[in-house]
Parts: C-alpha cells; sequence; structure tokens
C-alpha cells in the first residue's frame, strides 16, 4: 500500500522556520518526482514545489521562492520542506504528494496533510 | 503563470443527476488537465489525469473531455459518495495551477 505521512506541524512566529518531513513506503521512492501542495485554512489548493526523483532539480511557486527549500532523502524514503521568514499568508495545511509515471504530471498519492500556522 | 477557472464554483444536485464540470485554462495546456475530488478533512484524491484517462480505482461514472483550453469533468449518475468539492489541475507548465474548485452538494 501506497502511504505518504507528514510531520513537522505546528505554530510559529513571522519570520520564523520550520521543516516539515513526508516519510513514504509501499512504492520504490527514488523513482518517483515528489511534489508540496498546500491549502489554506478554508481555501483551495495551491501548488507549492517540486522536486526530481534524484533530488538533482527542484521547481517553486514565485510566492515561497527563496525562502522554502525542498529536498530528499532517498535513502530514507524521505521527502522535506524547509520553510525560512514565514509569513502569515504561509498558513496552511500542507500536503506531499506523488508525481505518477504516465509522462504528464499529476499527483496520485498524497498524504494526510500537516498544519503550519504562522502567528505572533 | 497560467490561470485556471472553474465553472460553476457551487452546485446541488440530486442523486442519480448527471453533472458536468467545467475548467478554463488561461492558455494553451493541450490535454494536460487532470482532476481532483476533495471530501471535508480529507486530502485530494485523483480522479482523471490527462484530460480523460480514469485514475486506476476511480468508478467509471466520472469521465473527462476537452482540450486546449476548456476542459469537463462528467458524473453520470452522481451517488451520496460524490458530494465532495473537485478541482482541476493544469500540469502543462509550472506552477502547476488548479481551478478553484467546484463544490458539488445535495440538493
Amino acid at each position: 500500500e501506497v502511504r505518504l505521512v507528514e510531520s513537522g506541524a505546528g505554530l510559529v512566529q513571522p519570520g520564523g522556520s520550520l521543516r516539515l518531513s513526508c516519510a513514504a513506503s509501499g512504492f520504490t521512492f527514488s523513482s518517483y518526482w515528489m511534489h508540496w501542495v498546500r491549502q489554506a485554512p478554508g481555501k483551495g489548493l495551491v501548488w507549492v514545489s517540486r522536486i526530481k526523483s534524484d533530488g538533482s532539480s527542484t521547481t517553486y511557486a514565485d510566492s515561497v521562492k527563496g525562502r522554502f527549500t525542498t529536498s530528499r532523502d532517498n535513502a530514507k524514503n524521505t521527502l522535506y520542506l524547509q520553510m525560512n521568514n514565514l509569513r502569515a499568508e504561509d498558513t496552511a495545511i500542507y500536503y506531499c504528494a506523488r508525481d505518477s509515471i504516465t509522462g504528464a504530471t499529476s499527483l496520485d498519492a498524497w498524504g494526510q496533510g500537516t498544519l503550519v500556522t504562522v502567528s505572533s | 503563470d497560467i490561470q485556471m477557472t472553474q465553472s460553476p464554483s457551487s452546485l446541488s444536485a440530486s442523486v442519480g443527476d448527471r453533472v458536468t464540470i467545467t475548467c478554463r485554462a488561461s492558455q494553451y495546456i493541450s490535454i494536460y488537465l487532470n482532476w481532483y475530488q476533495q471530501k471535508p478533512g480529507k486530502a485530494p484524491n485523483l480522479l482523471i489525469y490527462a484530460t480523460s484517462s480514469l485514475q486506476s480505482g476511480v468508478p467509471s461514472r466520472f469521465s473527462g473531455s476537452g482540450s486546449g483550453t476548456d476542459f469537463t469533468l462528467t458524473i453520470s449518475s452522481l451517488q451520496p459518495e460524490d458530494f465532495a468539492t473537485y478541482y482541476c489541475q493544469q500540469s502543462y507548465h509550472t506552477p502547476f495551477t488548479f481551478g478553484p474548485g467546484t463544490k458539488v452538494d445535495i440538493k
């Protein structure tokens, strides 16, 4: 069974930092590109970032570029999202998601999400 | 960035109804359009990828069509478990933007 489990939720002050983790199991993690998607409370889905299967390439939404860093440890089957200089508008549930191997990006497995709250 | 719009933003329907949701991209995206279903408090679930390919395990009452800039998700006969919010997403170019969602609730 494919499983993605996020952790690292928390309350952080504006300007602070937080690192989210996403533990993967049930599939060959190192073969898949991975994504982060976020959802502010009561709002829609927003794509955040993508990382290549070997970790050699990352792409970010403009709203997080320069502040967030996506990385992975394929030996540990874990995806990370390092979030720095956090803002109130970063408050959201953060989901990690797997990119399907179909040739066209689609997110075929999702974690349960982890809540990040940025507030003083 | 490619902007995605959906219509309607919400709809009320009855079990057994045929439901159609439309998604429009601000520029050409070929067939790189996905549909997700999200229920309250849950993660999204992939329904349709590449405009019309049904994700494994998804009931055949869900179908997708379109190309270029205009796309449609159809539920042929709405079931109780289909009451949820539906999002389209373009995967033609990063950032992989989502539509604002269409909430389907019970009439």
